[in-house]
């Protein structure tokens, strides 16, 4: 089964509104982190936003804000007040605490693109 | 901001030859890692290492792979015997703690001909 599912392959928005993208997860471990990433045309991987699994409140990070539903085991990531800027390939993953350095498990991503 | 530094950005190289692919992680970072992403793939684990040692490994990481921290602040990532599969984009990460989240670099495009 995957760990990291996000369904969307391709988004778009227009500038000015808000958008959600998907992405549940699997695990069975109790403690765990939920990571989105942006990764724009230039290929770096540029962290957003980030939610423990034992967090009480949804993250927020400025325009950024994560929709986690624990019983749901969904973390979708809300960006509100979209701009063109936020064209990207957008990758949800998770950290299980496994082993003595856990790792991150990625998603296939969603592509967002913010029209005028 | 502290950074995650990689050189080079892009490398091409001919297959069969033996790469090296560099990273400074963030210095007071404890845990550091690789990942691969195939173009237009999804990003893959590669290797963790922390207390100068791997910790973990993915299938993908087979003899081929190595990864050093050879004097306390660089950490490299040598592919023998590069294959035409091995083109990818490579992703340095360095980490403070166990949970907490990742700092990326901006990656090494190696491109196998």
């Amino acid at each position: 089964a995957q760990k990291i599912t996000q369904t969307q392959p391709g988004m778009f928005v227009q500038e000015k509104e808000a958008v959600t993208l998907d992405c549940t997860y699997d695990t069975s471990d109790p403690s765990y982190g939920l990571f989105w990433y942006k990764q724009p045309s230039s290929g770096e991987m540029i962290f957003l936003i980030y939610q423990g699994s034992y967090d009480q409140q949804n993250a927020t990070e400025g325009r950024y804000s994560l929709n986690f539903q624990k019983a749901r085991k969904s973390a979708n990531l809300v960006i509100s007040a979209s701009q063109l800027g936020d064209s990207a390939m957008y990758f949800c993953a998770m950290r299980e605490a496994t082993g003595t350095a856990s790792k991150l498990t990625f998603g296939t991503g969603t592509r967002l693109q913010v029209t005028l | 901001e502290p950074e995650v530094t990689q050189t080079p950005s892009h490398q091409v190289t001919q297959m069969g030859q033996e790469v090296i692919l560099r990273c400074v992680p963030i210095s007071n970072h404890l845990y550091f890692y690789w990942y691969r992403q195939i173009l237009g793939q999804k990003v893959e684990f590669l290797v963790s290492f922390y207390n100068n040692e791997i910790s973990e490994k993915s299938e993908i990481f087979d003899d081929q792979f190595s990864v050093e921290r050879p004097d306390g602040s660089n950490f490299t990532l040598k592919i023998r015997s590069t294959k035409l599969e091995d083109s990818a984009m490579y992703f340095c990460a360095s980490s403070p703690s166990f949970l907490y989240g990742y700092t990326f670099g901006s990656g090494t495009r190696l491109t196998v001909v």
